[in-house]
C-alpha cells in the first residue's frame, strides 16, 4: 500500500528566509509525486509534479522539489517566502502504472505560517 | 473548462435531514474522487470512481454514507440522516490518466 508522510505539521519562517517542507513516501516502486497548496477557504493546487526524468522540477510561485529515491522523498524549497506563501502544503503520491489504479494517497499536510 | 465544479458551497442542515453534494468533473476526465477534510482528521479519501465505476469506496464512513457517478459529467454525495460529526468541507477533484488531480473549490458542510 501507498502512503506519503509529511514529518512537520507547522513550521514558522520569516519573510524572505528560505523553507523547506519534507515528504516521504513509501511505495514498491518510484511513484508519481506531487505538491499541493491550500490557502484558506480554497480548493487545492498543484505547485509542481514528478513523474521521472530530472530529479530536481520546478513549479510555480517559485517553488522547486528535489525527488531522492534512496531517501523516499521528495522535499519541497522555496529560497525566499513571501507573505502570500502562509498556507497548507500536501505531497501526495499515484501509482505509475494504469493497473495498480488511479488512487492518490495524500500526507497530513504541513501548516506554514510566515512572520513579517 | 471551469474547472471541477462543486455545489452548494455551504449548506448548513439540521441532524437527521438528508444531504446532497454535487459535483462536475472536467471534461475528458475519467477518474473521480471524494474527500473529506477536517481539522482533526485532515484530507480524508472517501471514494473513487474509474469510468464512472466506483473503484475504492473503503474510506467512506459508514452505510450513511453513498456516492454516485451516473455519468462521466456528473456526480453526487448523499449523506442520510446527517449527523453533527459529519460537519466538515467535501471536495470533490477529477484526474485524467496518472496526470494530476483538479480540484473543486469545496463544499463546507454544517451540521447542526
Amino acid at each position: 500500500a501507498q502512503s506519503v508522510t509529511q514529518p512537520d505539521i507547522h513550521i514558522t519562517v520569516s519573510e524572505g528566509a528560505s523553507l523547506e517542507l519534507r515528504c516521504n513516501y513509501s511505495y514498491g516502486a518510484t511513484p508519481y509525486l506531487f505538491w499541493y497548496v491550500q490557502s484558506p477557504g480554497q480548493g487545492l493546487q498543484l505547485l509542481l509534479k514528478y513523474f521521472s526524468g530530472d530529479t530536481l522540477v520546478q513549479g510555480i510561485k517559485g517553488f522547486e522539489a528535489e525527488f531522492k529515491r534512496s531517501q523516499s522523498s521528495f522535499n519541497l524549497r522555496k529560497p525566499s517566502v513571501h507573505w502570500s506563501d502562509a498556507a497548507e502544503y500536501f505531497c501526495a503520491v499515484g501509482a505509475p502504472i494504469k493497473a495498480a489504479g488511479n488512487k492518490l494517497t495524500f500526507g497530513g499536510g504541513t501548516r506554514v505560517l510566515v512572520k513579517p | 473548462d471551469a474547472g471541477v465544479i462543486q455545489s452548494p458551497r455551504h449548506e448548513v442542515t439540521e441532524m437527521g435531514q438528508e444531504v446532497t453534494l454535487r459535483c462536475k468533473p472536467i471534461s475528458g476526465h475519467n477518474s473521480l474522487f471524494w474527500y473529506r477534510q477536517t481539522m482533526m482528521r485532515g484530507l480524508e479519501l472517501l471514494i473513487y470512481f474509474n469510468n464512472n465505476v466506483p473503484i475504492d469506496d473503503s474510506g467512506m464512513p459508514e452505510d450513511r454514507f453513498s456516492a454516485k457517478m451516473p455519468n462521466a459529467s456528473f456526480s453526487t454525495l448523499k449523506i442520510q440522516p446527517s449527523e453533527p460529526r459529519d460537519s466538515a468541507v467535501y471536495f470533490c477533484a477529477s484526474r485524467q490518466g496518472r496526470d494530476e488531480a483538479f480540484f473543486g473549490q469545496g463544499t463546507r458542510l454544517t451540521v447542526v
